[in-house]
Formats: structure tokens, sequence, C-alpha cells
């Protein structure tokens, strides 16, 4: 069975500060990982996708993500914080192997940039 | 934001009750996924709908149920509702099935709240 585990509830970064937010995974096959942002009482938006090649993912608002297969992680990363970046966070897995490829979230975290 | 639309936006109903609720999906996409998301919690998938075929179920019972539409829009149908169902429902479409790669885009929910 995949899951996902975001071991922050929260994650508190000065603005101007660089920002981490931690995943990690556990799939059979290979994963398709995905970050997604969720600003309050909206949906979740897109920031990247890891499906294969290059390890360094960049995506949206400045955002990137480093997949590290021998540690099973997705960390999402900015150089700068903004405190437009406070919301709340989520990493996602799928499994390539056994064909369903049903997405498995994570809990979120919170990410508060103070000014 | 992107061109999907959940309505309602708010819906209140009592324990026993069935509701419907509905998504269009953004201009061109043939695929509709549907999921639960719960205070403080991710996004849970109830299922997905291509192209008018149910193309996936997550571990939710026979009482959630669904239709996709022959121009892709679709529905999420809970009948005798329990107070557990309480939670925002998210709509999130994509353009293909290409084997768990393709990217999601979400509406922005509707919040259900079973009395």
């Amino acid at each position: 069975a995949q899951s996902v585990a975001q071991p922050e509830d929260q994650v508190n970064v000065a603005e101007g500060n660089p920002l981490t937010v931690k995943c990690t995974y556990s799939v059979s096959g290979n994963p398709y990982l995905f970050w997604y942002v969720q600003y309050p009482n909206r949906g979740l938006q897109f920031l990247l996708k890891y499906i294969t090649g290059d390890n360094l993912v960049k995506g949206s608002y400045g955002f990137e993500a480093e997949f590290n297969k021998s540690q099973t992680s997705f960390h999402l990363k900015k150089p700068s914080a903004l405190v437009s970046d406070s919301a709340l966070y989520f990493c996602a897995v799928r499994d390539t192997r056994g064909g369903s490829y049903i997405p498995t979230f994570g809990r979120g975290t919170s990410l508060i940039v103070h000014p | 934001e992107t061109g999907v639309t959940q309505s309602p936006t708010h819906l209140i109903k009592t324990r026993g009750q069935q509701v419907t609720l509905r998504c269009s999906s953004q201009s061109g996409h043939n695929t509709v996924s549907w999921y639960q998301q719960a205070l403080g919690q991710g996004p849970q998938f109830i299922f997905q709908y291509y192209r008018e075929e149910e193309n996936g179920r997550g571990n939710f019972p026979p009482r959630f149920s669904g239709l996709q539409f022959p121009n892709y829009s679709s529905e999420l149908n809970v009948n005798a509702l329990e107070l557990d169902d309480s939670a925002l429902y998210l709509c999130a479409s994509s353009d293909s099935l290409a084997g768990g790669q393709e990217t999601q885009y979400f509406g922005p929910g509707t919040r259900l709240l079973v009395l």
C-alpha cells in the first residue's frame, strides 16, 4: 500500500528566509509525486510534480522540490519566503505499480511566513 | 484560478438525507475525480470518471455514487448521510488518463455539514 507522511503540522519561517516543507513516501513501484497548495476556503492549486528525469523539479511561484529515491523523500523548497506563501501545503503520491494510479495525499503542513 | 466550478458552495443536511453535488470541469478536460477532505486532513480519493465511465474507486461505501455527463460535467451523490460525511468535497479535472502522470485541477469545493 502507498502512503505519504508530512511530519510537520506547521512550519514557521521569517520572510526572506529559505523554507522547506518535508514529505516522505512509501510505494511498491516507482512514485509519481505532486505538491499542491491550499489557501483558506479554496481548492487545491497545483505547484509541481515529479514523474521521471531530473531529481530537481521547478514549479510555480518560485517553488522547487527534490526527489530523493534513497531517502524516499520529496521536500518542497523555496529560496526566499514571502508572507503570501502562508497556506496549507499537501504532498501526494501515486504508485506506478498496480495500474490504478489512485493518489494518496498527506495530512498537510501549515506554512506560516512571518513579516 | 482553474476553470473548475462546483455547486453549491455550502450545504447543510440532516442525518439520513441524500445530497447531490455538482462539478463542471475545465474546458477540454474529459476526466473528473472526487475527493473528500475532512477538517484537518488531506483529501481522500472517492472515485474517478473518464468519458462517463467509473475508472477507479477509493475506500468509500456504495452510498457514495457518481455520474459523468457527455459534456464531462459530473455529480457526486451521497445517500443516507452520516455525521462523518461532514467535509469539504473537492472535484478535480484533467485532460486525460496519462497513466497517473496527469495534473489535476481542483475546484473550490462544496462544504457539506451534516447535522
